[in-house]
């Protein structure tokens, strides 16, 4: 079973940030959470992970709770494009594998 | 560089055929992941390769499934005496190693379709 909860569906208003929360409660200590995000059944596109510390690329922000139990990622600027479906995956530490949740469906609106 | 590339991107097979899918990682790859997504379904782990062996097929749905990898390379996943349940997109993942800092880069996926 996934390690973590989002909200099913949100909306954002286009030049907006969007803020797409998670909670990961039973997360230990040494793994990571990883964010994808999916647009129309293609195959998923990574777009950040962290372990304690909050982090920063060109696509988005990650800021992870003192606890590690919950954690946002943040989209600066929504564009139309950014409309998908956004997976929130505390990753196994052993083998890697991903256990995807049911994701946010994000819908970016003009 | 190149990303990873799955082959064929589509499918159709008549209920009872095997199926071969084929899977081409990110060069230097180590590890190797498939998964499925059924229609209106979230994605499934399938199993797990580090170079050519699979320490995790805990995914597999039955023994008509199987994959290996060969030359810690290219993976090939079959499916025997394919079922209309099996019809999904099936994608692979490649990453450098295996370990929780490793990130997992996605190919576009073969849409499976069982008539």
């Amino acid at each position: 079973d996934a390690k973590t909860t989002q909200p099913t569906s949100m909306d954002c208003a286009e030049g907006r940030a969007a803020n797409l929360p998670c909670n990961h409660s039973t997360i230990s200590g040494n793994e990571y959470v990883y964010w994808y995000r999916q647009i129309h059944s293609q195959g998923p596109q990574y777009i950040i992970h962290g372990l304690k510390n909050n982090e920063t690329n060109e696509m988005a922000s990650l800021i992870i709770t003192e606890d590690r139990k919950s954690s946002t990622l943040i989209l600066p600027h929504a564009t139309l494009r950014d409309t998908a479906v956004y997976y929130c995956i505390v990753k196994e530490s052993n083998t890697g594998k991903l256990i995807f949740g049911q994701g946010t469906t994000l819908q970016v609106k003009p | 560089g190149a990303g990873v590339s799955q082959s064929p991107s589509n499918k159709v097979t008549e209920k009872g055929k095997d199926v071969e899918l084929r899977c081409d990682p990110i060069s230097g790859h180590t590890a190797l992941y498939w998964y499925r997504q059924s229609l209106g379904q979230g994605l499934e782990f399938l199993i797990y390769f580090q170079g050519n062996s699979a320490p995790d097929k805990s995914g597999l749905p039955s023994d008509r499934f199987s994959a290996e990898r060969t030359g810690g390379s290219v993976s090939t996943l079959t499916i025997q005496r394919t079922q209309q349940e099996d019809s999904a997109v099936y994608l692979c993942a490649s990453s450098l190693a295996s370990g929780p800092d490793n990130t997992q880069y996605f190919g576009p996926g073969t849409r499976l379709t069982v008539l």
